[in-house]
């Protein structure tokens, strides 16, 4: 089983200032027949689903704020929110689907400083 | 617009079963692969299983093998989450959700708003 880390476990960041999120797999999840990275990013608030940030590590999904951005390869990957907002206080979660079981990392908590 | 709404939840006892369904609207349900995921309360997202767009590929993890079986009606946009011998630690809120394509091997784009069940005595 391929087993996700995120750290921090959580932070504060000021209005307007850069968030960073780092995630790891134990094994790589760039498959080689595509190039692609199979990792997800995910944003939850609480009392809603988790909603689609990014895929294939650095995709942005369609309507999300270009403020958001991942990137990374192999095993290391990074979600930034490059000016945080109000609205962007929530768990963040990574989750790779190279190989079931298709893992989470244990989320990370971004407040306002 | 995508909708999927869960339902099915709630209490039931140790060693005791529930079917939790998927109402899926607003797309082509056959062409996707879906997946159950859940999250125990104040705690972080596992997921669960998932089922190709034909039904003919289902994955679980090790924590429900045996005695989950998720399963789709194509026919009914329906997707099925059969759970049996349940236990304390499987309390948690289910989420339904779409996947990008109709690998099991996708992204989770879209989810629902999520069903509690509830095992306790």
């Amino acid at each position: 089983d391929i087993a996700m880390t995120q750290s921090p476990d959580s932070l504060a960041v000021s209005l307007g200032e850069r968030a960073t999120i780092n995630c790891k797999s134990s094994q790589s999840v760039l498959h080689s027949s595509n190039s692609k990275n199979y990792l997800v990013w995910y944003q939850q608030k609480p009392g809603q689903p988790p909603k689609l940030l990014i895929y294939w590590a650095s995709t942005r999904e369609s309507g999300v704020p270009d403020r958001f951005s991942g990137s990374g390869s192999g095993t290391d990957f990074t979600l930034t929110i490059s000016s945080l907002q109000a609205e962007d206080v929530a768990v963040y979660y990574c989750q790779q689907h190279y190989s079931s079981p298709f893992t989470f990392g244990p989320g990370t908590k971004v407040d306002i400083k | 617009e995508v909708q999927l709404v869960e339902s099915g939840g709630g209490l039931v006892q140790p060693g005791g079963s529930l079917r939790l369904s998927c109402a899926a609207s607003g797309f082509s349900f056959s062409s996707y692969a879906m997946s159950w995921v859940r999250q125990a309360p104040g705690k972080g997202l596992e997921w669960v299983s998932s089922i190709s767009d034909n039904g003919g590929g289902t994955y679980y993890a090790d924590s429900v093998k045996g005695r989950f079986t998720i399963s789709r009606d194509n026919s009914k946009n329906t997707l099925y989450l059969q759970m049996n011998s349940l236990r304390a630690e499987d309390t948690a809120v289910f989420y339904c959700a779409k996947a990008t394509t109709a690998s099991c091997y996708a992204a989770s784009q879209y989810w629902g708003q999520g069903t509690l069940v509830t095992v306790s005595s």
